[in-house]
């Protein structure tokens, strides 16, 4: 069965202070990684798709790396308005199931 | 494009009670997803549907739920006999193709009391 871990469950930043969440996982046969952004209340927001270990995509302040085993997220430099949830998931051998993380809350303090 | 919506954005209803929820995908997507999220977890996968045919369930949808696309086009989810446990935010979500990004709606937040 698919298992994704993220680390750490919450993360408070100062603003400007960059960092990294992580994302772990274990999957058969990955046919994609995916981060999601999700505000209180809201639906999560796509944010980029991996599809192959080296690969990297940047927006704005975010870039999103791969590895066989783990994913990262860094934000460089975030803002208040970067405060969410972050959500990573893995799509599998299963027919378009995503099986997600539990998040990191991230908040970034003025 | 109008993105996903859901309808509607929030139900409370009495334990026992029968509730059904409506998804219009992004209108050239042909696969449309159901997911629960509870307070402080990712979203579950639930089902999903490739224009009208249902071509996955979760062992999390009980014999209480189903889901139809009757014209490939927008979905229902109904619960019957709602359950205090049912209590969650309902995800919906479309896709253009099987391997990429799904996109997903605002959610029906349901509350059984």
């Amino acid at each position: 069965e698919d298992q994704v871990t993220q680390s750490p469950e919450a993360l408070r930043l100062q603003e400007g202070e960059s960092s990294s969440l992580n994302c772990s996982y274990t999957v058969s046969g990955l046919r994609g990684l995916f981060w999601y952004r999700q505000d209180p209340g809201k639906g999560p927001e796509f944010l980029f798709t991996l599809y192959s270990a080296g690969e990297e995509k940047e927006k704005e302040r975010l870039k999103a790396t791969l590895t066989k085993k783990e994913s990262f997220l860094h934000i460089t430099a975030p803002k208040p308005e970067d405060s969410a949830t972050y959500l990573c998931a893995v799509l599998g051998t299963s027919y378009g199931k995503l099986t997600f993380g539990q998040g990191t809350i991230l908040t970034v303090h003025p | 494009d109008t993105g996903v919506s859901q309808d509607p954005r929030h139900k409370i209803t009495k334990r026992g009670q029968n509730v059904t929820f409506r998804c219009d995908p992004i209108s050239e997507h042909n696969r449309l997803y159901w997911y629960r999220q509870t307070l402080g977890q990712g979203p579950e996968f639930l089902t999903y549907f490739q224009n009208e045919a249902q071509l996955e369930k979760s062992r999390l949808l009980s014999d209480r739920f189903s889901a139809e696309r009757p014209k490939g086009s927008f979905s229902t989810l109904e619960i019957q006999r709602t359950e205090q446990g049912d209590s969650a935010m309902y995800l919906c979500a479309s896709s253009l193709s099987l391997s990429g990004e799904q996109y997903f709606g605002p959610g029906t937040r349901l509350t059984v009391t």
